[in-house]
């Protein structure tokens, strides 16, 4: 079975601090990661996929297999950084596409 | 372009009518996929939609849950005799194939409350 965990439900820090959102997750293959975010009153949208190793609006995360980890860090947070973050892996199984199992998320807010 | 919409945006009901949710997926996509979010919780999957192949519905809770897809186009949840737990925001993503690396892209949701 596979299982994304997030284990901060809230998160706050101050501007200009570090932000980690960790992500723990356990699957017996090889998972692709990904990190969605929701911002206040738009819609779930992808943030970054580990696949891509690239780095959107300051975020970068990384993939740690022997950690079975995928925390997502920023060095300098921003006020409009504050939303909720979820962490989301897809598996591989024939019939099921690229379903995505989501943590609980991270709400995120950063103070002035 | 549009994205993906959902209709309606809320629905109340009362416990045992049946619910109709609707889904206009971004044209040309062949994937579409149903999630449920419980308040307070991650998203669950529901049931995957790849084309003209059967559907994956291993993520639906009972047999009161039903969807369609028609080709490559809207898609229909339905939940027949509503129950209090049903209540949650019902999300429709779609993707362009199906595969492990795509972004899939969600509507805004419909917001299900069963009273």
């Amino acid at each position: 079975a596979q299982r994304v965990t997030q284990p901060e439900k809230l998160l706050s820090v101050f501007k200009g601090a570090p932000v980690e959102l960790k992500c723990n997750y356990s699957y017996s293959g090889s998972p692709e990661l990904f990190w969605y975010v929701q911002y206040s009153r738009q819609r779930l949208q992808l943030l970054l996929r580990h696949i891509s190793r690239e780095s959107i609006k300051g975020f970068t995360a990384d993939l740690n297999k022997g950690e079975t980890s995928f925390h997502l860090k920023k060095p300098f947070a921003q006020e409009e950084d504050s939303a909720m973050y979820y962490c989301a892996l897809s598996g591989r199984r024939e019939t099921s596409g690229s379903r995505l199992t989501f943590g609980e998320g991270t709400q995120l807010t950063v103070n002035p | 372009g549009a994205g993906v919409s959902q209709s309606p945006s809320n629905k109340v009901t009362e416990k045992g009518k049946d619910v109709e949710l609707r889904c206009d997926p971004i044209s040309g996509h062949t994937a579409l996929y149903w999630y449920r979010q419980r308040l307070g919780q991650g998203l669950e999957f529901l049931i995957y939609f790849q084309g003209n192949s059967a559907p994956d519905k291993s993520g639906l809770p009972s047999d009161r849950f039903s969807a369609e897809r028609t080709g490559e186009s809207v898609s229909t949840l339905t939940i027949q005799r509503t129950q209090q737990e049903d209540s949650a925001v019902y999300l429709c993503a779609s993707s362009l194939f199906g595969t492990r690396q795509e972004t899939q892209y969600f509507g805004p949701g419909t917001r299900l409350l069963v009273l």
